[in-house]
């Protein structure tokens, strides 16, 4: 069935370093995929999406390109800053738009 | 606006016990869902309410399980005889569409405690 496979492990950096959080899928056909971002003591927000293949969604400096190629929906942001902090999944939606989530990445941006 | 709500958001209960939790979904959002998240694992999906359409319960782990949506407004979702397992946080968001790739709003969450 369609799931979200997200590298292991809580990332802890330093600021204004680069950050990449990992996320691969296995779908039928060509699901939109998204990232969604939880800060501390807030609820689940949608962070950005793409909807098709080759499609690049960013919002707040981050950045992640749906490449069907390799299958993958990388995360990316060229700076981060100590407000970044908070929990990256990355997810895609099946029938019913009802999302599948991977496990999630904790981010810790040290000053 | 208001967001999405959720009620209690901390609830700690005897195995055994029945408990029910409750989402208000954002006014006019004609699709609402439910997902829990288990201690280090990813959110699955439990339940989908579109308009009146019968919903969708093909996420519900047992039969203990079961949601309830009046129209397109609050919903409730009812665990019995709780197990220690069933311990998590348990989100509700909803939509404005059940249309694939419509974005979900989330709620803050009940995290439920099973003793």
């Amino acid at each position: 069935g369609n799931s979200v496979t997200q590298m292991e492990g809580p990332v802890t950096l330093s600021e204004e370093a680069f950050l990449t959080i990992n996320c691969t899928y296995t779908a039928t056909g060509y699901p939109s995929l998204f990232w969604y971002v939880q800060y501390p003591g807030e609820g689940l927000q949608l962070l950005l999406k793409a909807t098709k293949a080759d499609d690049k969604g960013s919002n707040k400096g981050f950045e992640a390109t749906y490449r069907k190629e390799t299958t993958s929906f990388h995360l990316e942001k060229g700076s981060v800053q100590v407000s970044d902090s908070a929990v990256y999944f990355c997810a895609l939606v099946m029938g019913n738009n009802r999302l599948a989530f991977g496990k999630g990445n904790q981010v810790v941006v040290i000053p | 606006g208001a967001g999405v709500s959720q009620s209690p958001s901390n609830k700690v209960t005897e195995k055994g016990k029945d408990v029910e939790l409750r989402c208000d979904p954002i006014s006019g959002h004609t699709a609402l869902y439910w997902y829990r998240q288990r201690l280090g694992q990813g959110l699955e999906f439990l339940i989908y309410f579109q308009g009146n359409s019968a919903p969708d319960k093909s996420g519900l782990p047992s039969d203990r399980f079961s949601a309830e949506r009046t129209g397109e407004s609050v919903s409730t979702l009812t665990i019995q005889r709780t197990q220690q397992e069933d311990s998590a946080v348990y989100l509700c968001a909803s939509s404005l569409s059940g249309a694939s790739g419509t974005e979900q709003f989330f709620g803050p969450g009940t995290r439920l405690t099973v003793l």
